[in-house]
């Protein structure tokens, strides 16, 4: 059964910095591309950043509203993947959903995690 | 970056009933458009993907049409679980972005 289940999610001061983790299990993590998704308290869903499969080079992409301040990478070893949040704003607030993409078709994701909420105020 | 408009913002519905939901790209996307449905409280759930590909386990009521800039996902015979938020993902440009979202309440 293929599962993503994310954690380091909490309150963060402005300005401060969090680690979030996606731990992945049920699948061959170095085969899939993975992505994070965030959405703030009632509203709708927001892409943030994508890390391409190992046999794509592990390449990343970022949104415009994180690229600089947010870090994408992967651990095969353990098969969790990272999302770094440095320089944290109040409008960062949202529940962060680790996801993976569909071998065909890397950018629609089939399996989402429970989702982190990060809290970011002072 | 893409802007995808989805309308109406709110479907009120019976059971039964058939749902039109529609998302409008601001520049073609060609057929890299997805669909997600969110139930409260839940993480949103792959539904289709390319416009008209149906994911692993979702049942024939659903499906999607549409090229370039405008798509529809249509649920033919509303079950009381669909009543949720369903939203649009257009991956054929970075950045990815999604729709604003349609919920599709009990009427």
């Amino acid at each position: 059964e293929v599962q993503l289940v994310e954690s380091g999610g909490g309150l963060v001061q402005p300005g401060r910095s969090l680690r979030l983790a996606c731990s992945a299990s049920g699948f061959t993590f170095d085969d899939y591309a993975l992505s994070w998704v965030r959405q703030p308290p009632g509203r709708g869903l927001e892409w943030v950043s994508f890390i391409r499969s190992k046999a794509n080079g592990g390449t990343t992409e970022y949104a415009a509203s994180v690229k600089g301040r947010f870090t994408i990478s992967r651990d095969a070893s353990t098969s969790i993947a990272y999302l770094q949040l440095n320089s944290l704003r109040a409008e960062d607030t949202a529940v962060y959903y680790c996801t993976r993409g569909l071998k065909t078709s890397v950018t629609s994701f089939d399996y989402w995690g429970q989702g982190t909420l990060v809290t970011v105020s002072s | 970056e893409i802007v995808l408009t989805q309308s109406p913002a709110t479907l009120s519905l019976s059971p039964g009933e058939r749902a039109t939901l529609s998302c409008r790209a601001s520049q073609s996307v060609s057929s890299f458009l997805v669909w997600y449905q969110q139930k409260l409280g839940q993480a949103p759930r792959l539904l289709i993907y390319d416009a008209s590909n149906r994911a692993t386990g979702i049942p024939a009521r659903f499906s999607g049409s549409g090229s370039g800039t405008d798509f529809t996902l249509t649920i033919s015979n509303l079950e009381p679980e669909d009543f949720a938020v369903y939203y649009c993902q257009q991956r054929s440009l970075w950045p990815l972005t999604f729709g604003g979202g349609t919920k599709v309440e009990i009427k």
